[in-house]
């Protein structure tokens, strides 16, 4: 497509059940990024994905987190056991090659994530 | 990775040109600066890059001095529709890179 698609754009779930929130980056584009953003907060860095590369998980903030990139392209975040502070929108990106680029990243709209 | 220090917000009239001063001491050699927007419910969407002196396109100017130190996102006669948060991050244009996002800064346009 002609940018990144997320899916679906919203989601409520009850606490304690699992959530898979999916990514479709942009044709070609070796490099995808998931950030997540809480209400009225700047973009939190949750893990990174480049090529054939291991994925950088550093950001995840629990063991509860885990995404994965099939066929180097798209991606699914799943969440375990969810509990309410994991409300937020969660954001994709996918860049050209690991860097910025010249036209940097380009940014899905984002999947609402509401636990209640 | 270079952090950044941007104003918080910042208010603003239709028709005047709004300057978003970024700093970001640590830069590195090989780091770009980069300026993102974010409209409510959207993902950030990229403005402008830029290495060093003076970038422009349709959209805005990027003004960086000989240090790298810091960085001036500029908006020519603003709209009520730049009311949003503008985001400037640094990283290298290598492999490897991920973006860290700070707070941005609000721009509040008014008519």
């Amino acid at each position: 497509g002609a940018g990144v698609s997320q899916s679906p754009s919203n989601k409520v779930t009850e606490k304690g059940k699992d959530v898979e929130l999916r990514c479709d980056p942009i044709s070609g584009h070796t490099a995808l990024y998931w950030y997540r953003q809480s209400l009225g907060q700047g973009l939190e860095f949750l893990i990174y994905f480049q090529g054939n590369s291991a994925p950088d998980k550093s950001g995840l903030p629990s063991d509860r987190f885990s995404a994965e990139r099939t066929g180097g392209s798209v991606s699914t975040l799943t969440i375990q056991r969810t509990q309410q502070e994991d409300s937020a929108v969660y954001l994709c990106a996918s860049s050209f090659g690991g860097g910025q680029g010249y036209y940097g990243y380009t940014f899905g709209s984002g999947t609402r994530l509401t636990v209640v | 990775l270079a952090k950044t220090t941007q104003p918080i917000s910042m208010d603003s009239y239709e028709g005047q040109e709004v300057n978003i001063t970024c700093s970001h001491n640590n830069i590195a050699t090989n780091d770009y600066i980069t300026w993102y927007q974010q409209f409510p419910s959207q993902g950030p969407r990229f403005i402008i890059q830029g290495y060093k002196t003076k970038v422009t396109n349709e959209v805005a100017s990027l003004f960086i001095p000989a240090d790298r130190k810091s960085s001036t996102l500029s908006l020519p006669r603003v709209s009520l529709s730049d009311t949003a948060v503008y985001y400037c991050l640094v990283g290298s244009g290598a492999g490897g890179n991920k973006l860290v996002f700070g707070a941005g800064t609000i721009l509040r346009v008014k008519s």
